[in-house]
């Protein structure tokens, strides 16, 4: 069975703090792929980012940076020097290769205040 | 490039009501998918179709639920008859192909059954 876990309901910092947001999955196949996903305020599913089990090279894209660690099945997000633009729920999602579901988590909403 | 369009935006309406929730995915993509959100369930796949055809509607909720596809770059979702319960937005996604390809997803519709 495919399951996303995102045990951090809800996350408040002040602008300018760094935070990390944390996903675990759990697949029995060993080609799958993830993703995240980021729902603002306006209530739209916007595509973050997504890298394939064999890819474990970690991402930055300006403030944004992803670390995969196949070894305890995580696949968390960074967020440096939060803003308050920032402010959303995060989703991350699974799907294996030979799937067309996409599995998400409960999702994180983060607060961030100025 | 233009992105998965949704309409309405916004429906109120009745219980009993029919209602019909549209979408025109990305073109070239082959698959388009339905969800549901709401507060205590997240997101759920309704339905999925591969090159306009229905490949798994385990997610609908009831009879009352059904979807079409009837060409390429037109889908809808109609609900016959209303409920309160089914008060939700209503996602669209659409991507070339699963596996690597992120889903894009619409704006969502937001209905309200009263």
């Amino acid at each position: 069975a495919q399951k996303v876990t995102q045990a951090q309901t809800e996350i408040s910092v002040v602008e300018k703090e760094d935070v990390t947001l944390d996903c675990v999955y759990e697949t029995r196949d060993t080609t799958y792929y993830l993703f995240w996903y980021k729902q603002p305020p306006s209530g739209e599913l916007v595509f973050l980012i997504r890298r394939n089990s064999f890819d474990e090279q970690n991402e930055i894209s300006g403030r944004y940076s992803w670390n995969f660690q196949k070894s305890t099945s995580s696949f968390n997000f960074t967020i440096t020097a939060s803003q308050v633009v920032d402010s959303a729920v995060y989703f991350c999602a699974l799907r294996a290769y030979n799937t067309d579901k996409l599995i998400f988590g409960t999702g994180t909403r983060l607060q961030v205040f100025p | 490039d233009a992105g998965v369009i949704q309409s309405p935006r916004h429906e109120v309406t009745e219980m009993g009501q029919e209602v019909t929730l549209r979408c025109k995915p990305i073109s070239g993509h082959d698959y388009l998918f339905w969800y549901r959100q709401t507060m205590m369930r997240g997101l759920e796949l309704l339905i999925y179709f591969n090159n306009n055809v229905p490949i798994d509607d385990s997610g609908m909720p009831e009879d009352r639920f059904s979807a079409k596809m009837p060409n390429a770059s037109f889908s809808t979702l109609k609900i016959q008859p209303s409920e309160p319960r089914d008060s939700a937005v209503y996602f669209c996604a659409s991507s070339p192909r699963t596996g690597w390809e992120p889903q894009h997803f619409g704006d969502g519709t937001r209905l309200s059954i009263l």
